[in-house]
């Protein structure tokens, strides 16, 4: 059964950058839309953006959403079946549980990960 | 960028009574593109309804998606113990996943 696990620090700088990561473990992470979706304290969800990757035909792409995209670079290392969220400049309202799920380019159809916690303050 | 917008912003009902939530669109929406997620306080959510009106695998047939173009609706017909929580519509359209604000399900 496919499981995802998000890792990374609990706690960065404002205008820092955030990183996270994301392992995917009992599946390829082939073939399928990997996402990144946040959620403030207290507060609705936000979709970040995604990356699908194929390693039959070697072929990736990524997708962002226009309120972060000049910010937000979401990365994949084959071979350590992971991928990465990196957020620049952040500030407090980054503050928020950031989650990462497996998907169609249309929907969460899940895992998800537990989500993990990220606060932004000096 | 098309916008979502829930109603009620909560609902309380008592176990056994039927829930109908709201999810109405800025724009016109593909009905293929209409999910729904729950959420329970301390998890992630779950997909409960794809494609407006297509259960997810493992979903209870008390819950049910319709509508199409701008105004859609989920319906839980006998309200369980267990479906007190949060629920979410979202719409893929140009490349992006946009999410409603949610909807709360409480214990009247």
């Amino acid at each position: 059964q496919m499981q995802l696990q998000e890792s990374g620090p609990g706690l960065v700088k404002p205008s820092e950058t955030l990183s996270l990561t994301c392992t995917v473990s009992g599946g390829s992470i082939s073939s399928y839309y990997w996402s990144w979706i946040r959620q403030p304290p207290g507060k609705g969800l936000e979709w970040i953006g995604y990356l699908y990757y194929s390693a039959s035909t070697n072929y990736g792409s990524t997708n962002y959403s226009p309120s972060l995209k000049s910010r937000v670079t979401i990365s994949v290392d084959t071979s350590k079946n992971q991928f990465s969220l990196r957020l620049s400049s952040v500030t407090a309202a980054d503050t928020a549980v950031y989650y990462c799920a497996r998907g169609n380019y249309d929907v969460l159809t899940g895992p998800w990960g537990q989500g993990t916690l990220v606060t932004v303050s000096s | 960028e098309i916008v979502l917008t829930q109603s009620p912003g909560t609902l309380s009902l008592s176990p056994g009574e039927r829930a109908t939530l709201s999810c109405r669109a800025s724009q016109s929406v593909s009905s293929s593109y209409l999910a729904w997620y729950q959420q329970k306080p301390g998890q992630a959510p779950r997909v409960l309804i794809y494609g407006a009106s297509t259960r997810a695998t493992g979903i209870p047939d008390r819950f049910s998606g319709s509508g199409s173009g701008t105004d859609f609706t989920l319906t839980i017909s006998r309200l369980e113990p267990e479906d007190f929580a949060v629920y979410y519509c979202q719409q893929f359209g140009s490349s992006l996943l946009t999410f409603g604000g949610g909807t709360k399900v409480e214990i009247k």
